[in-house]
């Protein structure tokens, strides 16, 4: 079956410019991830959704990030005016909710800021 | 005190040798906990989760210590294959789903 879907699969922006990602879930997942992970490091967390909760944005780094998810599915990540620093592997990642059920991530977007 | 502790390693190991991994987690409400494994520069896939009893896939053992909190992955006959990122997963606590930093696996010929 289909699995979580991101794009652009990889990104090059230049410094300053606005960005936008994209995450396509698994039908019916009701909880939905965005993490980033830098070269060589661990999974850092950005932000949850879990149905029509207010989202958990304590990770974002910055007010320059946000996300949204649209009728409980698709969900969009925007990074305002790049730096450099924001170059890493965004991974998104969706899950049924429940609580034996494991997260299932998208191949990522490998986003670079020149 | 991180809510998901993981000895980053690496763990340098022989082909064949058997090899375990820890994970510690600080919130004793936690649901379920799982194994991810990640090769370099791919995303984390699901290696196993984790029952209270104990649970074995082929080589791979996941075992919980809930009066401990922590949880454990053996790996017997480790392969080259099986040079990776390991990471735990624990749900519960404020953010459900939270990931260890990752042990690192070398297995060598």
């Amino acid at each position: 079956g289909a699995g979580v879907s991101q794009s652009p699969s990889n990104k090059v922006t230049e410094k300053g410019k606005d960005v936008e990602l994209r995450c396509d879930p698994i039908s019916g997942h009701t909880a939905l991830y965005w993490y980033r992970q830098s070269l060589g490091q661990g999974l850092e967390f950005l932000i949850y959704f879990q149905g029509n909760s207010a989202p958990d944005k304590s990770g974002l780094p910055s007010d320059r990030f946000s996300a949204e998810r649209t009728g409980g599915s698709v969900s969009t990540l925007t990074i305002q005016r790049t730096q450099q620093e924001d170059s890493a592997v965004y991974l998104c990642a969706s899950t049924s909710g429940s609580y034996n059920s494991p997260l299932h991530f998208g191949n990522g977007t490998r986003l670079t800021v020149t | 005190r991180k809510e998901v502790e993981q000895d980053p390693g690496p763990f340098n190991v022989p082909e064949g040798a058997t090899v375990a991994f820890n994970c510690t987690y600080s919130n004793s409400a936690s649901q379920s906990f799982f194994w991810y494994r990640q090769d370099c520069r791919k995303e984390p896939k699901l290696l196993m989760s984790v029952y209270s009893s104990g649970n074995e896939d082929g080589r791979f053992t996941a075992q919980l210590n809930r009066a401990s909190q922590y949880i454990s992955l053996l790996i017997r006959d480790s392969k080259l294959s099986d040079s990776a990122t390991y990471l735990c997963v624990v749900r519960g606590g404020r953010r459900a789903l939270t990931f260890g930093s990752g042990t690192r696996l070398q297995v060598q010929p």
